[in-house]
């Protein structure tokens, strides 16, 4: 059992840039979600994937999108970057949504916007 | 939408000392999950309240949930410095997803 890993762990990217994320779920986890946590503040719930269709979105823009694949493996991409974007994005992964066992985060991607 | 709230955002305490956050959701929940997140760390599940009521004990942590299901607390009792962290509650929303609340900071003097 690997749990869930992210790649890259910071990323440094200018204003209007396009930036992806990457996220390995937890071997036998079929459900991927993606949150942002800005500095000194809960994770916000950005979307979920299921079996590589997107079943929950969050109040972000349709700039912020993503990817499920067949390995469950995910993607976050957000384009047109801005300032605020600046945060640690957190990929989580589960079985049964997380209902028996909760949700297994990654180390997240610490991503700034200059 | 959901809203989940906890109080205090932070508190600072000596080792030995007991600590409790509170977390009140703006809806009925139907379960809630408490997560723990070191400095600078990733959140790690703690445990999951489904039941009206129901009271969960993992060693020196106590969780509780409310009978109308609309809050919940964590208690631990003698603080240790392995407890420093933010301890965060989430309610589940449709098709599972989590709504956090802002999290308290746990500091922990020796």
């Amino acid at each position: 059992e690997t749990g869930v890993t992210q790649s890259p762990t910071h990323l440094i990217k200018t204003r209007g840039q396009q930036v992806t994320l990457r996220c390995s779920s937890q071997s036998g986890h079929n459900t991927v979600s993606w949150y942002q946590q800005a500095l000194g503040q809960g994770p916000q719930f950005i979307f979920q994937y299921y079996r590589e269709e997107e079943n929950g979105r969050g109040n972000f823009p349709p700039r912020f999108s993503g990817l499920q694949f067949p390995n469950y493996s995910s993607e976050l991409n957000v384009n047109a970057l801005e300032l605020d974007d600046s945060a640690l994005y957190l990929c989580a992964s589960s079985l049964a949504g997380g209902l028996v066992y909760g949700y297994t985060f990654g180390s997240g991607t610490r991503l700034t916007v200059v | 939408g959901q809203q989940v709230m906890q109080i205090p955002q932070y508190q600072h305490v000596q080792e030995g000392e007991d600590f409790t956050t509170y977390c009140n959701s703006s809806t009925t929940l139907s379960n809630i999950q408490w997560y723990k997140q070191r400095p600078g760390g990733h959140p790690v599940f703690l445990i999951q309240l489904v039941k009206s009521g129901e009271v969960k004990k993992q060693k020196r942590l106590t969780f509780q949930f409310g009978e109308a299901k609309k809050n919940s607390s964590l208690h631990i009792t003698a603080t240790q410095t392995t407890d420093v962290g933010t301890y965060f509650c989430a309610g589940l929303g449709g098709y599972s997803t989590l709504t956090f609340g802002k999290g308290t900071m746990l500091l922990v003097s020796p």
